[in-house]
């Protein structure tokens, strides 16, 4: 049972495309995230919810906005897609909502952006 | 900033050798995450060490802390060209994990 699981793993599009990233975790955890890794493999945190609260909303474009219909589930869509968009985008959860705890990823899904 | 900082960025040794790698940081911290990427993979978790820690081991893995250097150092002994992958370090605090850029470790056998 893969415990966070990401879809698509990958997408191709044209710039001006709206497009959208789905995550879900089977672990129970309260906390997801999603991560940003560019090309040279910085990855930097995008958003945090809690228990589907919005907790953390890193300095993103507002073309991405983050959903989480339930405490399991924290989709990303983004509107407008344009070159710099293109990274590997991460899902990642925590059981702890402390910022202390381990975080658990999903394989990545990686967009590119034509 | 928040932000670790691996040292060296890459880093190639033969099969059987001991690798080390270092993360500096800046601020206070919660605890010391370390964290392994395959190619093509997402991030897996390694070890913790908390800010009151010194030394913890987790089999061919050994991970020291300094708070009062601000580092840490993680130690794969006997390396296998499985170990192959990128190994990041992730500082907690008040905000969710802050990864460094990472050290690319290749194994050769």
């Amino acid at each position: 049972d893969t415990a966070v699981s990401q879809t698509p793993k990958y997408l191709v599009t044209q710039m001006g495309n709206d497009k959208s990233i789905k995550c879900e975790q089977n672990l129970g955890h309260d906390t997801m995230y999603w991560y940003k890794q560019d090309s040279k493999k910085f990855l930097k945190i995008m958003f945090s919810y809690n228990n589907k609260e919005l907790i953390i909303n890193e300095t993103v474009p507002n073309r991405f906005s983050p959903k989480s219909p339930d405490k399991a589930h924290l989709n990303l869509h983004i509107n407008s897609l344009e070159l710099g968009d293109s990274a590997v985008y991460f899902c990642a959860s925590s059981q702890d909502q402390a910022n202390t705890g381990e975080l658990f990823f999903g394989e990545g899904s990686r967009l590119t952006v034509l | 900033s928040q932000q670790g900082e691996e040292d060296p960025q890459a880093l190639s040794i033969q099969e059987g050798e001991n690798a080390t790698m270092n993360c500096s940081y800046k601020t206070s911290i919660n605890n010391l995450q370390w964290y392994r990427q395959n190619s093509g993979r997402g991030l897996v978790h390694l070890i913790l060490i908390r800010s009151n820690e010194r030394e913890k081991h987790s089999g061919r893995l050994r991970v020291t802390l300094d708070t009062s250097k601000k580092s840490s150092s993680l130690l794969i002994t006997a390396s296998r060209a499985a170990d192959t992958a990128s190994y990041f370090c992730a500082i907690s605090g008040n905000t969710p994990l802050v990864f460094g850029k990472g050290t690319r470790l290749s194994v050769i056998a």
